[in-house]
């Protein structure tokens, strides 16, 4: 069974500074994995999506990256912004039926001003 | 209205009630999903609909039933629920759910049983 872990669970950081997000999973027969933002009682959007075959994808201030065989990415987020205050969940989509998302508990950032 | 849509937002109800959550996406997607957020734990997959048909139930009791009547709508219909039901209760949309398509979310709804 596929398990998700993100550490840290929460993460408390001063505005400018460039921090490192980490998930590790299981189960390595994976489709591609997936970095999701949740503001407080809200829904998810999408971040970065890294298929199983790429290393890694940016979007601005964020890059991704995967190592399927070692089962780990990480979000590396550059001068963060109070804005960026948020949970930080990381999925899996697996290889198998219906490619369902396997999700992770989430990293809860806060970036103070 | 653009993406997908919950109402209500927030509902309060008590263990003899029955309710219904509704979840509309305007993406002209063709599958659909209902994920359970409780506090400190994962997001746990509920309910597949592809094609309007359901096509995953991840041991879901059956105090939850979900509904989808066609590809742009999905209800959820609750009753008797328990306490340990309280959570975000977030819908998603997709195309064709075997094919690694990205999923789109709603805002959720916040149900909290009484």
């Amino acid at each position: 069974k596929q398990e998700v872990t993100q550490i840290p669970a929460a993460l408390s950081v001063p505005e400018g500074e460039n921090l490192v997000l980490n998930c590790s999973f299981t189960d390595s027969a994976i489709y591609n994995l997936q970095w999701f933002r949740q503001d407080p009682g809200k829904g998810l959007t999408s971040l970065l999506l890294i298929q199983s075959s790429q290393r890694e994808q940016t979007s601005g201030r964020l890059n991704a990256s995967l190592d399927k065989s070692s089962g780990r990415s990480t979000l590396y987020i550059a001068a963060s912004q109070p804005g960026d205050s948020a949970t930080y969940l990381c999925a899996v989509r697996m290889n198998t039926g219906f490619q369902k998302l396997v999700f992770g508990t989430g990293t809860r950032l806060l970036v103070s001003p | 209205e653009t993406g997908v849509t919950q109402t209500p937002r927030h509902l309060v109800m008590g263990m003899t009630n029955k309710k219904s959550l509704k979840c509309e996406q305007h993406l002209g997607h063709n599958a659909m999903y209902w994920y359970k957020q409780s506090a400190k734990k994962p997001l746990e997959l509920m309910f597949v609909y592809s094609l309007e048909e359901r096509v995953e139930n991840n041991s879901v009791p059956s105090r939850f039933s979900p509904e989808c009547p066609n590809s742009s709508h999905l209800f959820l219909h609750l009753h008797t629920l328990q306490p340990e039901d309280s959570a975000l209760y977030l819908c998603a949309s997709s195309y064709h759910p075997g094919a690694g398509r990205e999923q789109y979310f709603g805002p959720g709804t916040r149900l909290t049983v009484t």
